[in-house]
This record gives structure tokens, C-alpha cells and sequence, in this order.
């Protein structure tokens, strides 16, 4: 299958907690990665492996996945978390990459 | 510190081509893959293709192949993106992004390019 499932948009108070989630059936075979995109700014990978976080990304950022589904936690949001965040995988099929619709986060 | 430097914005008729160009540095060239994405305006992220640096290797996603050629100089560590047919839905902003593996993560992206495609 190629398609990755997001939700749109969520929204969290400041310092609370967050969960985005993705879902596809090459979740179960391959770890998603996490990208942050702010307007007008490329994106930037947050999260990747089971729970690898890059250099910088700061650790209130987690990773996590069950079955088809993976999940970026973000806990005590803070306002500069705002921003879409997108998921990517690999086709089981044709091993090409798909990302997921991306999830509008805004910090209440 | 590992950058990755794209060309400019670029204005095309529908029919013609464009090549967006991407510069590496701040690490060794051909150790990375690297992978072009593109986003149209307001919507989400789009994978087109990618090339290993050491051979020249390429695959491209459906949507694509036919239409995007991906190339290499490891002379001056670049990689080059070109596109013909264009139409007015190619009009977009075009990443280049690095990888270790051959797919994701996409560890460092490009400042991205414009392209419009407008008659």
C-alpha cells in the first residue's frame, strides 16, 4: 500500500501534551520519519527510527510505533512547536517513499 | 556543517524544461543519496526520485519517470534535477534532501526552489 493517513490539523494548550499520529500498512514493515515545516521554511527532520532524535531536535520530541501506526509525541508543547508536521515511509510494494498529508499543530 | 545550496527561483512556459541544481558541502559527497522532494503550493510533500552520488544510479517515483532526469558532477559535489514537459500543475517548490540510506530519513533538505510554470 502506498497511502499514509494523518489528521489535518490538531491543537494542544501550551506546556501540555501532544500525540500526531500516522497510519499505513508500510508502518509494518518500516519505522516513520518525522518532519517539521514551519511557513515558508523547508522541512526538518525531527524524528526517525523507533525513537532517534537528531542533533538539537530537543527531547520533549518521542517516537513511537504500533502495528500500521506511528506516533510523534510532543510533551509540554511549546509555542515555537507550531507548524505541520509530515510522516514518510517506503511503499511495501514498489519501495518508493510516500509521505502521509502532514498534521497542522497549533500551541494554544 | 553539512549545507546543501539550491538554485534559484525559475519562471517557465508550459512545454519547456528546467534544471534545479543542489550543492553540497560540509561533508564527503558521495557517502549520502541524494533525493529530490516538491511541494505545490499549500499542499503536502511529494518524493520525485533519487540518485546515489557514487554511480550515478537513479530511481525515479511513478509519477515522474519519463518526464525527470537526475544527475550527478562529483567534480563540484552537485546534483542536478531537470524536468521537460512542464505544465502549470509542475509549479512548485523543489527540495533536494540528503539521505544515508537509499530513502528515508532525510536528514538535511535544501532551502528549496520555485519553479512556476505560467504562460
Amino acid at each position: 500500500s502506498s497511502e499514509l493517513t494523518q489528521v489535518p490539523a490538531v491543537s494542544v494548550a501550551l506546556g501540555q501534551t501532544v500525540t500526531i499520529t500516522c497510519q499505513g500498512d508500510s508502518l509494518r514493515g518500516y519505522f516513520a520519519s518525522w518532519y517539521q515545516q514551519r511557513p515558508g521554511q523547508a522541512p526538518l527532520l525531527v524524528m526517525s527510527g523507533q525513537n532517534n532524535r537528531p542533533s538539537g531536535i530537543p527531547d520533549r520530541f518521542s517516537g513511537s510505533s504500533s502495528g500500521d501506526t506511528g506516533s510523534l509525541t510532543i510533551t509540554a508543547a511549546q509555542a515555537e512547536d507550531e507548524g505541520v508536521y509530515y510522516c514518510d515511509s517506503r511503499d511495501t510494494t514498489t519501495y518508493y517513499v510516500v509521505f502521509g498529508g502532514g498534521t497542522k499543530l497549533s500551541v494554544l | 556543517q553539512v549545507h546543501l545550496v539550491q538554485s534559484g527561483t525559475e519562471v517557465r512556459k508550459p512545454g519547456a524544461s528546467v534544471k534545479v541544481s543542489c550543492k553540497a558541502s560540509g561533508y564527503t559527497f558521495t557517502s549520502h543519496y541524494i533525493n529530490w522532494v516538491r511541494q505545490a503550493p499549500g499542499q503536502g510533500l511529494e518524493w520525485m526520485g533519487i540518485i546515489n552520488p557514487i554511480g550515478g544510479g537513479t530511481s525515479y517515483a511513478q509519477n515522474f519517470q519519463g518526464r525527470v532526469t537526475m544527475t550527478r558532477d562529483t567534480s563540484t559535489s552537485t546534483v542536478h534535477m531537470e524536468m521537460s514537459s512542464l505544465r502549470s500543475e509542475d509549479t512548485a517548490i523543489y527540495y533536494c534532501a540528503r539521505s544515508t540510506l537509499d530513502g528515508p530519513p532525510f536528514d538535511y533538505w535544501g532551502q528549496g526552489t520555485l519553479v512556476t510554470v505560467s504562460s
